[in-house]
């Protein structure tokens, strides 16, 4: 079954703790995406990749870290230095060929909780 | 101001009724328009994919762009309580290096 897969689906981080998300897909995408979404504001952007050993910064990249070391996996880590980590994270995946701009596809997303 | 504006709703309508939602943006360079679908605890679904100016229809959905006015709206023909879940209205230029999102839009279709 192609798609994407975050794991885990709940993830609680005690005060000072990395916590570290979990984001494969099996669909070939080149590009990979990790969003926040907190209520009524929409999917915001916390970093991105297009090709592997390759990220950038998104709108709001502080207190993260990613990795792409292969092209199914693209981990995101909160750092103690986000103070406010409570929200749900969307991992989503684009293929980046030569056809016309293509849409992004969703995982069913992680959601994490200060305990 | 932000980039898209979306209503957030709720919006509240009985079964087999027609449904419009609608987004409005400020960046002229936008070319791709995106509706998403996305259910409690769940990642969004695409929905439709537009380019430019004009109409998509699948099944019972209707995607409209309308350049000129910055504004997309998306029609839902004789809606279902299944259809109940928040709308994500999302769009970019041929060159960003992601979406930008609306803040979406809670649909409750009554039975």
């Amino acid at each position: 079954d192609g798609g994407i897969t975050q794991s885990p689906k709940y993830l609680f981080r005690k005060e000072g703790q990395n916590v570290t998300l979990s984001c494969e897909q099996n669909l070939n995408h080149d590009a990979m995406y990790w969003y926040r979404q907190d209520p009524g504001q929409g999917l915001r952007l916390i970093y991105y990749s297009q090709i592997v050993n390759d990220f950038q910064k998104g709108d709001i990249a502080e207190g993260y870290s990613v990795s792409r070391e292969k092209k199914e996996s693209f981990p995101l880590t909160v750092t103690s230095a986000q103070k406010n980590p409570t929200a749900f994270y969307l991992c989503a995946s684009r293929d980046l060929g030569t056809r016309s701009n293509q849409p992004q596809h969703f995982g069913d997303g992680t959601r994490l909780s200060i305990l | 101001q932000k980039e898209v504006e979306q209503d957030p709703g709720p919006l509240s309508v009985p079964e087999g009724a027609i449904v419009s939602l609608n987004c409005t943006y400020s960046n002229s360079a936008f070319q791709y328009f995106m509706w998403y679908r996305q259910y409690s605890r769940k990642g969004p679904e695409l929905l439709m994919y537009t380019y430019s100016s004009g109409n998509k229809e699948d099944g019972r959905f209707t995607a409209q762009v309308d350049k000129s006015s910055k504004y997309i709206s998306l029609f839902i023909r004789d809606s279902q309580p299944s259809d109940s879940a928040t709308y994500l209205c999302a769009m970019t230029d041929t060159g960003r290096r992601a979406l930008t999102f609306g803040s979406g839009t809670r649909l409750q279709v009554q039975p």
